[in-house]
Order: C-alpha cells, then sequence, then structure tokens
C-alpha cells in the first residue's frame, strides 16, 4: 500500500527557509495532487498547497508568497520550501495525497508528519 | 476564504451515547465536505467525503449529513476508540479550509 514519509530538519532559524520532503513508496507518484498540511502546536489544521504530478501548483493565498511545492517524479517525492519563517511557522508538516476524482475528494493518505520548530 | 466553523469546539460523552457535530460554511459549499478523525500524536483520518459517503474501513456508527451551509457528523453509539478530534473540511473552493475542530473526550 502506499505510504507517505517526511523528511527534513527539526530545527530552523528565524528568517532562513524551511525545507521538507515527502517519499513516495508503495506506489507512483504521477496522478493525484500531493499536499502539505500544517498544525501548530495544540491548534487545528492549515492547508498549505499542493503540486500535481504534472508540476502544476495551488498554494493557500496566506502563505503564497513563501511557499513553493515541487515534485521529482523520477525520485517519487514532492518537496516545500517556506522561506522567511517565523515563530508562527512552527508546526507539525504533514504530507498527504489527495484523491480528487468525483464525487471522492479526499486527504486518503498522510504521512506520520514532522515537526519543525523555528527558532535561534 | 471560506470559514468553517465548528460546534462544540469541545464535549464530554459516554461509550454509547450518540454524538453529533456540527460544521457550518460561510458560504454554500454544495456537498463538497469531509469529516476527518485526530487522535493524539497521529495524523489524521479521512472518515466521510462528499458530506455523507463513507470511506472503505470506517464504520458505520458514523454517519454524515447536510449540503449547502450547514453539516453534522453523527457517531451513532460512541465507542471506546473514538475519543479523538474531529475536523470538517471544505473542498469546494481554493484555499481548502478546515473547521477548528471538535474534541471528543470521556465523561
Amino acid at each position: 500500500q502506499v505510504q507517505l514519509q517526511e523528511s527534513g530538519p527539526g530545527l530552523v532559524k528565524p528568517s532562513e527557509t524551511l525545507s521538507l520532503t515527502c517519499s513516495v513508496s508503495g506506489g507512483s507518484i504521477s496522478t493525484y495532487y500531493w499536499t502539505w498540511i500544517r498544525q501548530p502546536p495544540g491548534k487545528g489544521l492549515e492547508w498549505i498547497g499542493y503540486v500535481y504530478y504534472s508540476g502544476n501548483t495551488n498554494y493557500n493565498p496566506s502563505l503564497k508568497s513563501r511557499v513553493t511545492i515541487s515534485v521529482d517524479t523520477s525520485k517519487n517525492q514532492f518537496s516545500l520550501k517556506l522561506s522567511s519563517v517565523t515563530a508562527a511557522d512552527t508546526a507539525m508538516y504533514y504530507c498527504a495525497r489527495r484523491v480528487a476524482t468525483n464525487p471522492r475528494y479526499a486527504f486518503d493518505i498522510w504521512g506520520q508528519g514532522s515537526m519543525v520548530t523555528v527558532s535561534s | 476564504a471560506i470559514q468553517m466553523t465548528q460546534s462544540p469546539s469541545s464535549l464530554s460523552a459516554s461509550v454509547g451515547d450518540r454524538v453529533t457535530i456540527t460544521c457550518r460554511a460561510s458560504q454554500g459549499i454544495r456537498n463538497d465536505l469531509g469529516w476527518y478523525q485526530q487522535k493524539p500524536g497521529k495524523a489524521p483520518k479521512a472518515l466521510i467525503y462528499g458530506a455523507s459517503r463513507l470511506e472503505s474501513g470506517v464504520p458505520s456508527r458514523f454517519s454524515g449529513s447536510g449540503s449547502g451551509t450547514d453539516f453534522t457528523l453523527t457517531i451513532s453509539s460512541l465507542q471506546p476508540e473514538d475519543f479523538a478530534t474531529y475536523y470538517c473540511l471544505q473542498d469546494f473552493d481554493y484555499p481548502l479550509t478546515f473547521g477548528g475542530g471538535t474534541k471528543v473526550e470521556i465523561k
């Protein structure tokens, strides 16, 4: 079965760039919308954006100026970069697969999450 | 962005109780709504899509209803493994937005 695994630094300094990678195993990254979602400690979920396997992207306007999501189909991976981070970006970052085949629209597979703390 | 308002933010219930959680959208979203369950330290899990369609493997005690702006998630008979936080998600328009969550605790 398809599994997702996030990887990347757990600590990032303020003003620097947060970088995470999600590795997809057990299936191809082709088709589906590959998504990043975050959750600050003790708070709710925020959709960051997605990359389609073709490379098309869509970002949350609240983060759009700082976010880049990309896909590497040869490695079956997709990545998140968030620039100019502050303490407000401290969160658990999840990668997830979004199914978007009418009528089923859902985040059906999630990674375990990667905790990123922004601190000097 | 479409705002999703969940209520209550938390509730206490006993095993066997019927539990209802509501989610209201700031504008009509047809039936483009999903429900997710999150247990402590775990990633969310999809329960329902299209407002009322159960994901494969989800127990039938979970049900969803609603259309337009008002939606409900019902657990017909609460089980010990159902104590968790539940989130609604609108996927009618981007940016996709979640409700604030409802924490279901043991009474």
